[in-house]
């Protein structure tokens, strides 16, 4: 079946760090791929996506390459903030029966410190 | 321009009360969704609503009912409510499921609903 597997956090950072936060998928098809971002006491917002292999989708200073060669969806982010401090989730999408519908990975929680 | 509208944003209900969930869109979308989110397992898709006047289950929808009362509202309700069912629900918008995959979805600020 279609799922998606996120690293498991939380994942804790200094300000400036270099951020990676892993996902993989598995997939009938070709699914459109997306990372989402909740902050705290909110709902999620897309943070970037990608429709086809090789496309980089980008955000915020926030990276993500869908590379159908490994089943990968990582995101990235050169120099992260304290208000990046979130939890992130990586989502694919089909058209089964017609109707998208999103399949989220277990989220991955990010804190960043001063 | 307020989006995805959920009321109410906390309740705490007794095992076997019943109750429903409200969630109203501004944006002119023909599908909308509700998801549970538990901790370490994500969302999952509770039902949906492609269009006005259609509803499909998704990954989890035993426990729950949903009416589409209009393009703009979506209504989850809990018959008799169990402790499992104590998690953060998310009402979810787009513009049109059936044009394309990579449509975004929208995101209410949830509901955190505990049952005792």
């Amino acid at each position: 079946g279609n799922s998606v597997t996120q690293m498991e956090g939380p994942v804790t950072l200094s300000e400036e760090a270099f951020l990676t936060i892993n996902c993989t998928y598995t997939a009938t098809g070709y699914p459109s791929l997306f990372w989402y971002v909740q902050y705290p006491g909110e709902g999620l917002q897309l943070l970037l996506k990608a429709t086809k292999a090789d496309d980089k989708g980008s955000n915020k200073g926030f990276e993500a390459t869908y590379r159908k060669e490994t089943t990968s969806f990582h995101l990235e982010k050169g120099s992260v903030q304290v208000s990046d401090s979130a939890v992130y989730f990586c989502a694919l999408s089909l058209l089964p029966g017609g109707y998208n519908k999103l399949i989220f990975g277990a989220g991955t929680r990010l804190a960043v410190h001063p | 321009n307020a989006g995805v509208t959920q009321t109410p944003k906390f309740q705490v209900l007794k095992t076997g009360q019943s109750m429903t969930l409200q969630c109203a869109q501004d944006m002119n979308h023909n599908s909308m969704y509700w998801y549970r989110q538990d901790p370490g397992m994500g969302l999952r898709l509770i039902y949906y609503s492609a269009s006005e006047g259609t509803t499909d289950k998704g990954e989890v929808p035993n426990g729950y009912n949903v009416s589409r009362l209009n393009k703009r509202e979506f209504s989850l309700r809990l018959e008799s409510a169990a402790p499992s069912q104590t998690s953060v629900y998310f009402c979810a918008s787009m513009r049109e499921a059936s044009l394309g995959s990579n449509q975004p979805q929208h995101f209410g600020d949830g509901t955190r609903l505990s049952i005792l």
